[in-house]
C-alpha cells in the first residue's frame, strides 16, 4: 500500500534555531515529493517538490528539503525558523505514472517560539 | 492573482439536507481535485477530474456524495443526504497535467466547512 508518514504531530523550536520536519514514504517506483504548509483557516499552499536530479531542493521562504532514497525520506529544512513559519506543514508523494493521485501525510504542526 | 475559488465558505445545515459544494479552479487547469479535511482523519482525496472527466472517486461514498464538472470552470460536490459524520472542510484543487509533462503543483483554495447538525 501507498503511504506518507509525518512521524511527528508537533515540532517546537525556537526563533533562530534550525528546524526540521520529517517526511517518510512508501510508494513504489520514483515518486515526485512535495511539501505543502496550511495557515489557520486556510487552503493548503505550495513550497516545493523533488522531481529529479539535486537531492536538495530548495523552495520557498527559505525551506528546503533532502531527498533520500535510500531511506525514502523527504525532510523539510530551514536553517532559521522565524515565528511566521508557525503552521502545519504536509508532506506529499505522487507516482510518476499516476501522478495525478497524491497521498498526503497526516501533517506536522510547527511551533516556532520568540 | 490567480487562484482556485469556492463557495460556500462556510455551510450550516441539518441533518438530511442537500449541501451543494462549488469550485472554479483556475483559467488553464485540467486537474480539479477534492478534498476533506478533518482532525481525526487528516486529509482525505474525494474525487478528481482530469479534462473534466472524473479518473477517480473511489475516496467518496457513493451513496450520499456526488461529483461533476458541468464546463471547465466549475466543479461541483453534492452531499445528499447530508449526515453529521459530514462535518469537515472540503478543498478543492486545481493543477496542470500532460501527458509526458508535468508541473505536480496544486493550487488550493480556501475551503467550504461545513457543518452539519
Amino acid at each position: 500500500a501507498q503511504s506518507v508518514a509525518q512521524p511527528e504531530d508537533q515540532v517546537n523550536v525556537a526563533e533562530g534555531n534550525p528546524l526540521t520536519v520529517k517526511c517518510t514514504y512508501s510508494v513504489s517506483g520514483n515518486p515526485y515529493l512535495f511539501w505543502y504548509v496550511q495557515y489557520p483557516n486556510r487552503g493548503l499552499q505550495f513550497l516545493l517538490k523533488y522531481i529529479t536530479g539535486d537531492n536538495l531542493v530548495k523552495g520557498s521562504y527559505g525551506f528546503e528539503a533532502e531527498f533520500n532514497k535510500s531511506q525514502t525520506s523527504f525532510h523539510l529544512k530551514k536553517p532559521s525558523a522565524l515565528v511566521s513559519d508557525s503552521a502545519l506543514y504536509f508532506c506529499a508523494v505522487s507516482q510518476r505514472h499516476n501522478f495525478n493521485k497524491f497521498y498526503f501525510g497526516s501533517g506536522t504542526k510547527l511551533n516556532v517560539k520568540p | 492573482d490567480a487562484r482556485v475559488t469556492q463557495t460556500p465558505r462556510d455551510k450550516v445545515t441539518e441533518m438530511g439536507q442537500e449541501v451543494t459544494m462549488r469550485c472554479q479552479p483556475i483559467l488553464g487547469h485540467n486537474t480539479v481535485f477534492w478534498y476533506r479535511q478533518t482532525m481525526m482523519q487528516g486529509l482525505e482525496l474525494l474525487a478528481y477530474f482530469r479534462n473534466r472527466a472524473p479518473l477517480d472517486d473511489s475516496g467518496m461514498p457513493k451513496d450520499r456524495f456526488s461529483a461533476e464538472m458541468p464546463d471547465a470552470t466549475l466543479a461541483t460536490l453534492k452531499i445528499q443526504p447530508s449526515e453529521p459524520r459530514d462535518s469537515a472542510v472540503y478543498f478543492c484543487a486545481s493543477g496542470w497535467s500532460l501527458q509526458g509533462s508535468y508541473t505536480g503543483e496544486l493550487f488550493f483554495g480556501e475551503g467550504s466547512r461545513l457543518t452539519v447538525l
